[in-house]
């Protein structure tokens, strides 16, 4: 059964630094993309960042280039987003996606629970 | 703005069939496959159809997909209370760098 978890999630001050981990299971993680995708309160999804199988290849939304850092440890089956100089329109529940094949523009087929993050002062 | 334009609401009774649309353009629906996901309340966002209109197992037959040029549908028949969720269309989008883009969501009620 694949399982997704993240953790990570918490309240930051603006401009401030935070890191998401999401540990997978259920599947051979290596072998497949994985992807951020988030939720502000009350809003829609909006995709986040994306990480190829081996992680050589990275692809992150335009809001986000610079600030945040997608990563992964294929040995320890670990998905991380690094956020630093977070803004206050960061805030959201960030959900962790497995894609269904090698690529990043291979679709979302399972997702996490997600883990909220809140930027205030 | 979302890239995707979905309907913010849709309702119907038990029963019946209602149809949620989703609009892109070129660079998306029309030259990509289009996702759905279902959003129940409180929960993760769930794969209700892939590559157009194929369905993931366990998924009933009671939902069904279709793409045409730069729109597509989700179309659910016999419609049950426990359907009443968050519905989001979803394409690969190879503008720019390439990205995913969703549509804004569709809030279905089952009257």
């Amino acid at each position: 059964e694949v399982q997704l978890v993240e953790s990570g999630g918490g309240l930051v001050q603006p401009g401030g630094s935070l890191r998401l981990s999401c540990a997978a299971s259920g599947f051979t993680f290596s072998s497949y993309a994985m992807s951020w995708v988030r939720q502000a309160p009350g809003k829609g999804l909006e995709w986040v960042s994306a990480i190829s199988g081996s992680g050589g290849s990275t692809y992150y939304a335009d809001s986000v280039k610079g600030r945040f850092t997608i990563s992964r440890d294929n040995s320890k089956n670990t998905l991380y987003l690094q956020m630093n100089s977070l803004r206050a329109e960061d805030t959201a529940v960030y959900y962790c996606a497995k894609g269904s094949g090698y690529s990043y523009v291979d679709y979302f087929d399972y997702w996490g629970q997600g883990t909220l993050v809140t930027v205030s002062s | 703005q979302s890239v995707l334009t979905q309907p913010p609401s849709a309702s119907g009774t038990p029963g019946q069939r209602v149809t949620i649309s989703c609009s892109g353009s070129s660079s998306n629906i029309g030259s990509n496959y289009v996702y759905w996901y279902q959003q129940l309340p409180g929960t993760a966002p769930k794969l209700l159809i892939y590559r157009n209109n194929q369905r993931p197992s366990g998924v009933p037959d009671r939902f069904s997909g279709s793409k045409s040029g730069t729109s597509a549908s989700l179309a659910i028949s016999g419609l049950r209370s426990e359907d009443e969720a968050d519905y989001y269309c979803a394409a690969w989008d190879d503008s720019l760098s390439g990205r995913w883009v969703f549509g804004g969501g569709t809030k279905l009620t089952v009257l």
